[in-house]
């Protein structure tokens, strides 16, 4: 199982763009990286799944290089509204029961 | 479009209770179920997850028990609750087949054992 490794916080000004690294060493073939996102007293939301290189969808990008040992998410032109955690994921077909959420990025984004 | 519902929202309980927190989603059939806590201020930890009626997987040995009685419908339970329960309570799906790449969550449930 793919452990991974991310800052604990991160602060940032409303329009800055905030790129999140996070650290997958031994990440397996079958991994795909997924990222959520989670506002107090509420459920983690899914925000962008990857296997390689480049995924962008309306909320977010994230950036896998070629060795697929690390991924970075980006998100444009923060708000006050996208303070939150925010969690790295690696997940496979191969994992199944053993999912882990690691304590997260905390992002405060500020006026 | 599919819809997760768990309750309730809040629960406060005694030493020692019992325990019944029930979770269903609409709009989808056979999903894989899974059942999360959440401490104050740390990350999730996975406690049970289903792949269909009457099958459940534990993650972790604790005082918590899992059933799935209906396709779309997932309960935790306990015989008798510990101060350590005490947390946020979180239950997620995701499509039949897919694995667990994408999970959709619940609002949860906020549990304060006294």
């Amino acid at each position: 199982l793919a452990k991974t490794t991310q800052p604990i916080s991160m602060d940032s000004y409303e329009g800055q763009e905030v790129n999140i690294t996070c650290s997958h060493n031994n990440i397996a073939t079958n991994d795909y990286i997924t990222w959520y996102q989670q506002f107090p007293s509420q459920g983690p939301r899914f925000i962008i799944q990857g296997y390689k290189t480049k995924v962008t969808n309306e909320v977010a990008s994230l950036f896998i290089p070629a060795d697929r040992k690390s991924s970075t998410l980006s998100l444009p032109r923060v708000s006050l509204s996208d303070t939150a955690v925010y969690y790295c994921l690696v997940v496979g077909t191969d994992s199944w029961g053993k999912l882990q959420f690691g304590a997260g990025t905390q992002v405060v984004v500020t006026p | 479009s599919q819809t997760i519902h768990q309750w309730p929202a809040t629960l406060v309980q005694p030493v020692g209770s019992p325990l019944s927190l029930e979770c269903t989603v609409e709009g989808t059939s056979n999903p894989n179920l899974y059942w999360y806590r959440q401490a104050a201020g740390r990350g999730l930890q996975l406690l049970f997850y289903s792949v269909g009626i009457g099958q459940i997987s534990s993650e972790v040995p604790q005082n918590l028990s899992a059933s799935r009685p209906q396709d779309r419908q997932f309960i935790l339970s306990s015989k008798k609750l510990l101060l350590s329960d005490s947390g946020f309570y979180l239950c997620a799906w995701s499509p039949a087949g897919q694995g667990q790449e994408t999970q959709y969550f619940g609002p949860g449930t906020r549990l304060l054992v006294l």
